[in-house]
């Protein structure tokens, strides 16, 4: 059973770089979430796939972050003009569900973003 | 609004003793509440998770949790700690009216020492 694979693990960047990340769900997910977690803090809602609909965007920090999932399998998540503060562990996570959401939702390991 | 809290920053137990976790959820309807676990470097792993049902949940490794409307409590509970479970340990509520949307505590560390 293949998990959520993200890439990049680590991703180091000057402030005001463009960046990309990658989120491959399990395969038979349709729903697809992403997460931000800073140090010492559990992870944060950013906005939620079902299929190739973005169905959940209001939490997405500002106007310079954006998600896609094209094709309802993988989902890129950019951050544009990179800030100080975007320094974080961006969690990608799927599950399989229709209704209210009681199925547990399986993680990847994340992304690491340092802005220098 | 809805909450989540994790009273303690850190939980110390001895290897082979009985470790609790305690959480506590606020919400105004019925909750959905999952507990994860989190080692260094690494995303979060599914432990277990309370819908509806039995007060005692059963989850991965041992693990249990006991819900508890009256005190809106959901407490992680092992019976007997093993080394390997010093990790980070969040728990979590969907929110309502969500499709699935997590609402995470800040996380308890638990170091279980040998």
């Amino acid at each position: 059973d293949t998990g959520v694979s993200q890439d990049p693990r680590h991703k180091i960047t000057k402030r005001g770089q463009n960046v990309t990340f990658r989120c491959d769900p399990i395969s038979e997910h349709n729903r697809l979430y992403w997460y931000r977690q800073t140090l010492g803090q559990g992870p944060e809602f950013l906005t939620y796939f079902q299929n190739e609909a973005q169905l959940e965007k209001s939490r997405l920090l500002s106007d310079r972050f954006s998600a896609e999932r094209p094709k309802g399998s993988f989902s890129t998540l950019e951050i544009q003009r990179t800030e100080q503060g975007d320094s974080a562990m961006y969690l990608c996570a799927s599950s399989f569900g229709t209704g209210q959401g009681n199925q547990p939702q399986h993680f990847g390991d994340g992304t690491r973003l340092s802005i220098l | 609004a809805q909450s989540v809290a994790q009273p303690e920053d850190q939980v110390n137990v001895a290897e082979g003793n009985p470790l609790t976790v305690k959480c506590t959820y606020s919400v105004s309807g019925n909750p959905y509440l999952f507990w994860y676990v989190q080692y260094p470097n690494r995303g979060l792993q599914f432990l277990l998770k309370y819908i509806t049902g039995d007060n005692l949940v059963k989850g991965s490794y041992g693990f249990e949790a006991e819900f508890n409307k009256s005190q809106t409590s959901f407490h992680l509970k092992k019976p007997s700690a093993l080394v390997s479970d010093s990790a980070l340990y969040f728990c979590a509520v969907r929110e309502e009216g969500s499709q699935g949307n997590l609402i995470f505590g800040k996380g308890t560390k638990l170091s279980v020492k040998p």
